[in-house]
């Protein structure tokens, strides 16, 4: 059973960074690439990027290239986003999943982050 | 950039057949996954190659395609069935509609 744990809502000020953990089983963080995916209040799903837990290879969406940085920790089975310079438009529930056969199978719980002054 | 269009709402009445539809450039070349999505809740995969559905998952839920035109079909539609759903394909990345919130009147 793939299971995905995500940390708990933050509160950050404009300009911040959030850095937002899921943690995965070891089988899950052995077999499967994570990926990041956000939702904006009231908007649809957006892809942010995808990390290879074995390797550490990423792979970010174009529009967040330079302010995002996905990471892991091979120790505790878990890997991070972390989302510098943040904006109002941030402000976001942002998911961590998994696919298979070219779908997201399973998801994180979601996390919110609130970006305000 | 590549788009995925839905329509933005599609109501119902209990007990008919709801088809929510979206549209993109060759999506006939691309597989289509389909995702419901209850307020305040994670996605959950409903339909994924077009037209498979996922243990767990009603069979009253039913994935199509056309040309370049998939379509979700969820047959004697139940008030439980109301919710927000999203398409997705991969182009280099993966893509999602913008989402079709389906309405059971």
């Amino acid at each position: 059973q793939v299971q995905l744990v995500q940390s708990g809502a933050e509160v950050k000020k404009p300009g911040a960074s959030v850095k937002v953990s899921c943690k995965a089983s070891r089988d899950t963080f052995t077999t499967y690439h994570i990926h990041w995916v956000r939702q904006a209040p009231g908007q649809g799903l957006e892809w942010m990027g995808i990390i290879n837990p074995t390797s550490g290879i990423t792979k970010d969406a174009q529009k967040f290239q330079g302010r995002v940085t996905l990471t892991r920790d091979t120790s505790t089975t878990t890997v991070y986003m972390e989302l510098g310079s943040l904006r109002s438009d941030d402000t976001a529930v942002y998911y961590c999943a998994t696919v298979t056969a070219a779908a997201f199978h399973y998801w994180g719980q979601g996390t919110l982050v609130t970006v305000s002054s | 950039s590549y788009e995925l269009t839905q329509p933005p709402s599609v109501s119902v009445s209990p007990g008919q057949t709801a088809s929510i539809t979206c549209s993109g450039d060759k999506l006939g070349d691309k597989y289509a996954s389909w995702y419901q999505q209850k307020s305040g809740q994670s996605p959950v995969l409903v339909i994924y190659t077009d037209s498979r559905r996922p243990s767990g998952i009603p069979e009253r839920f039913s994935g199509s395609k056309s040309g370049n035109t998939a379509t979700l079909t969820i047959s004697e539609t139940q008030a439980m069935d109301e919710a927000d759903y999203y398409c997705q394909a991969w182009d280099n990345s993966p893509l999602f509609g913008g989402g079709t919130k389906l309405s059971v009147l």
